[in-house]
């Protein structure tokens, strides 16, 4: 059984400045996928970033980057930079398996982010 | 990129009555598709695997006979949530394994389900 947990059910941030989003998980698989996708109030599914198991560096994605630490099973979004549009919910979400397989993905209970202008 | 449509976008209902919700990949082929349900200010919970010409596979706890899943050919997977309740009413979305992007996974804009 897989299990995704992020602790902050809300968190502001002042614009301009860098926010970490918090998410740990378990899985008992060495090869796994993590993913962060953005979910604003429309209800569309964004693709943020994503880590691969065996990925020896950190992944990034412009004002997106993801603090891998996979002793501690430990994936933290870091938003730099926050802007307006960033105040959406963001989840957290891992795939078990091969990166060719059709495993499935499992979301955290998310985080609702709130820019403060 | 990969395109997931997914129709319609809501639907209200009279309890009782069927709804069918459509996803279908527009530029790949999906042989697998995932469906979600998301109730308001919660989390995607997955509620089955749909796969391409076999049984869709569904999560400990989801009533195969009341959301029915089909998934006749390698671009369209069916949502058909039968004899619909109140408690139904949640946001349903799909999602899509692309294997043009060797860690893709496309997700459908979402079913916005009232019943009344």
């Amino acid at each position: 059984a897989q299990k995704i947990t992020q602790t902050q059910p809300g968190m502001f941030v002042q614009e301009k400045e860098a926010v970490t989003l918090d998410c740990t998980y378990d899985t008992s698989d060495q090869s796994y996928g993590l993913f962060w996708y953005k979910q604003p109030s429309s209800g569309e599914m964004i693709f943020l970033i994503y880590q691969g198991s065996y990925d020896e560096q950190n992944a990034t994605e412009g004002r997106y980057s993801l603090n891998f630490q996979k002793a501690r099973k430990s994936a933290n979004l870091v938003i730099s930079a926050s802007q307006l549009g960033d105040s959406a919910m963001y989840f957290c979400a891992m795939r078990e398996g091969s990166e060719t397989s059709y495993d499935k993905v499992i979301f955290g209970p998310g985080t609702s982010l709130s820019v403060i202008p | 990129g990969a395109v997931v449509s997914q129709h319609p976008s809501w639907v209200i209902c009279k309890s009782g009555t069927s709804v069918k919700i459509e996803c279908r990949s527009l530029d790949f082929q999906a042989t697998t598709m995932f469906w979600y349900r998301q109730f308001p200010k919660q989390s995607l919970m997955l509620m089955a695997t749909s796969n391409e010409g076999s049984k869709a596979t569904y999560e400990q706890g989801v009533e195969k006979d009341k959301f029915l899943i089909n998934h006749a050919s390698l671009t369209l997977s069916t949502l058909t949530v039968t004899s619909a309740h109140p408690e139904d009413s949640s946001f349903y979305i799909c999602s899509a394994r692309d294997l043009g992007i060797h860690y893709g996974y496309t997700f459908g804009s979402g079913t916005r389900l009232t019943v009344v």
